[in-house]
């Protein structure tokens, strides 16, 4: 089966920028997306079609792509974005939804 | 306002039928291009893509749940529905249901979730 693949960890301090990769072999081919997770919550929708964010995401968030690698970066991180990140593509066919393992972002 | 909620049994036992019922406000099933799947998250664990329907009634499920799940939409009652056999401890997980709105080509919003523990 598709695997989109993200480190389980990154740590950053308040202010400092963030990245978090994703990295699969259709992603050169397909639109990645990226969702914030707080404990206890439903994920949330941060970027969509590689870089673009939705209506109400603040613009600290930014993603880009760049062949099987895409990022989530996130510019002065304040630490209210402690989360959990998921990248999201599709498969092949682009039929089939195909989530990240997951990363925990931990602010210092 | 587009709003998902997710309803069904808390608790089910090693072998039953899981049913679960996606409730929509704000959105219509008969609309041209409208589309609702349904994704699990084990706790502690990442979220893992279950099945999706579209307006036309077109299906689509997890290659490695394939044969044990059913989805299937209500119109009349604005509703999706995901049916899974032969449950396991290992179905544990909040189940979600979530949309793609065309304005966010591709991705989802989501409902709060309903936690499903499978125990005898």
């Amino acid at each position: 089966s598709y695997e989109l693949t993200q480190p389980p960890s990154v740590s950053v301090s308040p202010g400092q920028t963030a990245r978090i990769t994703c990295s699969g072999d259709t992603l050169p081919k397909q639109y990645a997306y990226w969702y914030q997770q707080r404990p206890g919550r439903a994920p949330v929708l941060v970027i969509f079609k590689d870089s673009e964010r939705p209506s109400g995401i603040p613009e600290r968030f930014s993603g880009s792509s760049s062949g099987t690698i895409v990022t989530l970066t996130i510019s002065g991180v304040q630490a209210e974005d402690e989360a959990d990140f998921y990248c999201q593509s599709a498969d092949s066919t682009g039929s089939h939804v195909v989530f990240g393992g997951g990363t925990k972002l931990t602010v210092l | 306002q587009i709003t998902l909620k997710e309803s069904g049994p808390t608790l089910v036992k090693p072998t039953q039928t899981l049913t679960l019922t996606c409730i929509l406000s704000g959105l219509s099933l008969n609309t041209t291009g409208v589309d609702v799947a349904w994704i699990r998250q084990p706790p502690g664990k990442t979220l893992e893509w279950l099945a999706v329907i579209f307006w036309d009634d077109d299906k689509r499920y997890s290659p490695s749940l394939r044969s044990r799940l059913a989805i299937t939409k209500d119109t009349s009652k604005n509703q999706v529905l995901l049916t899974m056999t032969n449950m396991d401890p290992v179905d544990t997980a909040t189940y979600y249901c979530a949309h793609r709105p065309f304005t966010l080509r591709g991705g989802f919003v989501w409902g709060q979730g309903t936690l499903v523990t499978v125990s005898s």
